[in-house]
């Protein structure tokens, strides 16, 4: 199964956006898009997930290219909560299959 | 709401041991899956079970087993303990597993083998 593949990190100031990008170039056409998140010492956390369309919650917006070969993760105005390792995710089959994700960092 | 449960948190065994980790799914929540994370292959899916029924297997030798009780609670198994099986073993429940529902994860069983 291909995996996504992301940046390894990438900085962003503090209050300002931020766009975490992921290729996934083999994904297929029934196979959702998740983002999660996992600060140090805890488990993932759900983010976002989409399969076609724009999404938006709370938390970020997800948006799809229109080939579905990439996405882009947006968070609004990063705080230095969001300082976390960013995981872009197939959905697939009854399970997550995980890219190496993108370390986030935010600076004050 | 109660999160998801693992127990223990930290473990430390010797090779050639076996271990039991265990996982409570949100309320409600019938899907249980198993993934392994270490530095060097990030996390890595080890199965999932639905109703007690195993429906879904990674890449993993036999020697990785788990199983799932009618209250949806789930534990796995390793035997004959590696070096290599150190990693945080990580718990996610969903309502069914389907491939559009969040999983949330409980902070994991860190297993160090000695």
């Amino acid at each position: 199964d291909a995996k996504t593949t992301q940046p390894n990190s990438m900085e962003s100031n503090e209050e300002e956006p931020v766009h975490l990008p992921c290729n996934h170039s083999t994904i297929s056409g029934t196979d959702y898009i998740h983002w999660y998140r996992q600060l140090p010492s805890q488990g993932p956390e759900y983010v976002i997930h989409g399969l076609t369309s724009n999404v938006n919650n709370r938390m970020a917006s997800l948006a799809i290219a229109e080939d579905r070969k990439s996405s882009t993760l947006i968070l609004h105005r990063a705080t230095l909560r969001d300082a976390a390792v960013y995981y872009c995710i197939r959905g697939s089959n009854y399970q997550l299959i995980w890219g190496a994700g993108t370390k986030l960092i935010i600076k004050p | 709401k109660a999160g998801v449960t693992q127990t223990p948190r930290y473990l430390i065994k010797t090779r050639g041991q076996q271990v039991t980790l265990s996982c409570s799914p949100i309320s409600g929540h019938r899907s249980v899956s198993w993934y392994q994370q270490t530095p060097g292959q990030g996390l890595q899916f080890l199965f999932e079970y639905f109703s007690e029924t195993q429906r879904n297997k990674g890449n993993f030798p036999g020697r990785f087993s788990g199983r799932q009780f009618s209250n949806s609670r789930s534990e796995m198994n390793v035997s004959t303990l590696e070096l290599g099986d150190s990693a945080l073993y990580l718990c996610a429940s969903s309502l069914e597993g389907k491939s559009n529902q969040p999983q949330h994860f409980g902070d994991g069983t860190r297993l160090s083998i000695l």
